[in-house]
């Protein structure tokens, strides 16, 4: 894997469902891997910031792990709601440790 | 606190005629930068900058200049605006520190260029 890459490009899925998508990145020099949520007309925000290999973080009803000896990260989203439907967008910090390289991203759309 | 602005929210350009994007943030961060973000591509660093007076190119760095005379802005200007330079443009700056922390991103600028 040269760059980062998400699958899906998108999903839908029915209020309830719980969901998952994926976040693959070169497993060399690692850094850290950002997980961010990005809404129609918003700026994309901050989910998760993960620097070990095993790391899992949570919040409410998503959460991350990380695997960066195989390169690849899990976003889960429990119970979807209508309101968790955006672009999940992860990022994986490259060179001088600030710089981020993105994802093209997966397009959640939570139908109710 | 207003986080991070940019101005305008909306630009159309002509080709050929140079523009100013603005930036600022008001939380005293150290580190901000510039991204575009085309549809099916993710988020691209144009250009980035640690502090103060230091600036250095990001992924696609070609026809946009920065500088960085304050903390607090971080403007973007495009030289001589093409078609291609369509996009939307989008300022975010992150705390000293780790330097894995996470970035604030601007509500971004949708700039045509016909």
């Amino acid at each position: 894997i040269l760059n980062v890459e998400q699958s899906p490009q998108s999903l839908h899925v029915q209020e309830g469902d719980s969901t998952n998508f994926t976040c693959s990145f070169p497993s060399s020099n690692f850094y850290a891997l950002h997980w961010y949520r990005w809404e129609t007309a918003k700026s994309p925000e901050a989910l998760f910031v993960m620097t070990l290999n095993g790391d899992e973080k949570k919040k409410g009803r998503i959460s991350a792990t990380l695997n960066t000896k195989e390169g690849y990260s899990y976003l889960y989203i429990k119970g979807s709601q209508p309101e968790d439907s955006a672009t999940y967008l992860c990022a994986r910090n490259t060179g001088s440790a600030r710089q981020l390289t993105f994802g093209s991203g997966t397009q959640l759309t939570v139908l109710p | 606190n207003a986080g991070v602005t940019q101005t305008p929210k909306f630009q159309v350009l002509k080709t050929g005629q140079s523009m100013t994007l603005q930036c600022a943030q008001d939380m005293n961060h150290e580190y901000m930068s510039w991204y575009r973000q085309d549809p099916g591509m993710g988020l691209r660093l144009i250009h980035y900058s640690v502090g103060a007076g230091i600036t250095d190119q990001g992924e696609v760095p070609n026809g946009y200049n920065v500088s960085r005379s304050t903390t607090e802005d971080f403007p973007l200007r495009l030289l001589s605006a093409a078609p291609s330079q369509t996009s939307v443009y989008f300022c975010a700056s992150s705390s000293s520190g780790s330097p894995y922390n996470e970035q604030f991103f601007g509500p971004g600028t949708r700039l045509t260029v016909l």
